[in-house]
């Protein structure tokens, strides 16, 4: 089993403020890295796959980075709008296992 | 076009029966995948299938968990003997080729065994 760890826990940001999180996984038998974005009461959306050091993925205000030799992803938030509040999860991949985050809990104060 | 379906979408059984959940991916998407997530607990993985194949079955949490894909379409995974905590969300998603592109979601099978 992979230890993959989201910090924060959970995150309140007032609108406008801009906001990032980190998720920390082994770095060996690294295969491929996904963000998520999972709102209460829906299913979860794919925000990023990344596969190669040094990625970086943007997607309107949000973007991320991987660094596969020290594990880590962070995904930024630039401007906080109160939609982008839910739980944004990451997991990484190994050979043919996902490996999930228990998540970062978003909420952004209108 | 039509996204990721499952069904039922909820479905309540008695403890010891057997249930089987359905999902149909995106059209044309050789990769499928099972997820569940228990109450207050997270997303935990199940099982991966690249075309009808999985590569791996470890993920499955017992042996009263199977699942199976044909045609390169429709999924079904099969509980047997249910147990309470079996009880959770059950999640498929599919991808255009593999584990390396983007998964979209199916809404959900919500699963209480009594």
């Amino acid at each position: 089993i992979l230890n993959v760890e989201q910090s924060p826990q959970s995150l309140h940001v007032q609108e406008g403020d801009s906001t990032n999180f980190t998720c920390s996984f082994p770095s060996s038998n690294f295969y491929a890295l996904h963000w998520y974005r999972w709102e209460t009461a829906k299913s979860p959306e794919a925000l990023f796959v990344m596969t190669l050091n040094g990625d970086e993925k943007k997607k309107g205000r949000i973007s991320a980075t991987l660094n596969t030799k020290e594990g880590y992803s962070y995904l930024y938030i630039k401007g906080s709008q109160p939609e982008d509040s839910a739980t944004y999860l990451c997991a990484p991949s190994t050979g043919n296992q996902f490996y999930f985050g228990t998540g970062t809990s978003l909420t952004v104060i209108p | 076009g039509a996204g990721v379906s499952q069904s039922p979408s909820n479905k309540v059984t008695e403890k010891g029966k057997d249930v089987e959940l359905r999902c149909d991916p995106i059209s044309g998407h050789t990769a499928l995948y099972w997820y569940r997530q228990r109450l207050g607990q997270g997303l935990e993985f199940l099982i991966y299938f690249q075309g009808n194949s999985a590569p791996d079955k470890s993920g499955l949490p017992s042996d009263r968990f199977s699942a199976e894909r044909t045609g390169e379409s429709v999924s079904t995974l099969t509980i047997q003997r249910t147990q309470q905590e079996d009880s959770a969300v059950y999640l498929c998603a599919s991808s255009l080729f593999g584990r390396a592109e983007t998964q979209y979601f199916g809404p959900g099978t919500r699963l209480l065994v009594l």
